[in-house]
């Protein structure tokens, strides 16, 4: 089945650094998605990709899709403690019907 | 702001009985969804539902599990014979076209 991978699995950093995390994937997809979600809460929606090599930015994020469709990474920069939480990416599966496929998602944690 | 509710937060039932996990997508959405997570796991696709059917299944979707809208505005999640490892956070999402909006989840703990 599709599977996407994301790396880092997990990373801990100082407030103020800039992040950088990427995700994955066997198939194409037509649409990726960052989620970002809080201990005993659903996925948050942060950024969504519609073309490949589209940069969008959302305040401190950025993402870009990957020109080959197969991947993307998502950039936080200035982080802050309240950027503590595990960061999904999802591609968008379109073939007939839509279906959103989750990576294993990266562990942040930002040390004060 | 518009968004996906779920009731209850937390559901803890005994094993072989059945639950109903309940959702209230936002009203103009066209495409509902349930996902799960197993503590500290992924989020795994079970079902999407559109047009008043099921559009896609996962292998996790067996015939344990139904889906139903039953009115205007509510999408459930019945699980007929619940098993130990049916415990997780159950997700309910729904979207226009694209961007999926999720739940805060309902935990299942089944004992």
């Amino acid at each position: 089945g599709q599977q996407l991978n994301q790396s880092p699995q997990s990373m801990f950093i100082q407030e103020g650094e800039d992040v950088s995390m990427n995700c994955t994937s066997s198939s194409i997809f037509n649409t990726w998605l960052w989620y970002k979600q809080e201990p005993g809460e659903g996925p948050v929606l942060l950024i969504a990709l519609y073309k490949a090599g589209e940069l969008t930015s959302n305040g401190r994020l950025t993402a870009q899709f990957g020109i080959t469709r197969k991947d993307s990474f998502l950039n936080i920069s200035a982080s802050i403690p309240s950027d503590v939480g595990i960061y999904f990416c999802a591609g968008l599966t379109t073939s007939g019907t839509y279906k959103y496929i989750f990576g294993t998602g990266t562990r942040l944690k930002v040390l004060a | 702001e518009p968004e996906v509710t779920q009731t209850p937060s937390h559901q803890v039932t005994q094993m072989g009985q059945e639950v109903i996990l309940r959702c209230v997508p936002i009203s103009n959405h066209l495409y509902f969804y349930w996902y799960r997570q197993i503590l500290g796991q992924k989020v795994e696709f079970l079902v999407s539902f559109y047009n008043n059917e099921i559009s896609e299944k996962s292998e996790i979707f067996d015939d344990q599990f139904s889906v139903e809208r039953p009115d205007g505005s509510n999408f459930t999640l019945k699980i007929r014979s619940t098993k130990l490892e049916d415990s997780a956070m159950y997700f309910c999402a729904s979207s226009v076209s694209t961007e999926a909006f999720f739940g805060q989840g309902t935990r299942l703990t089944v004992v």
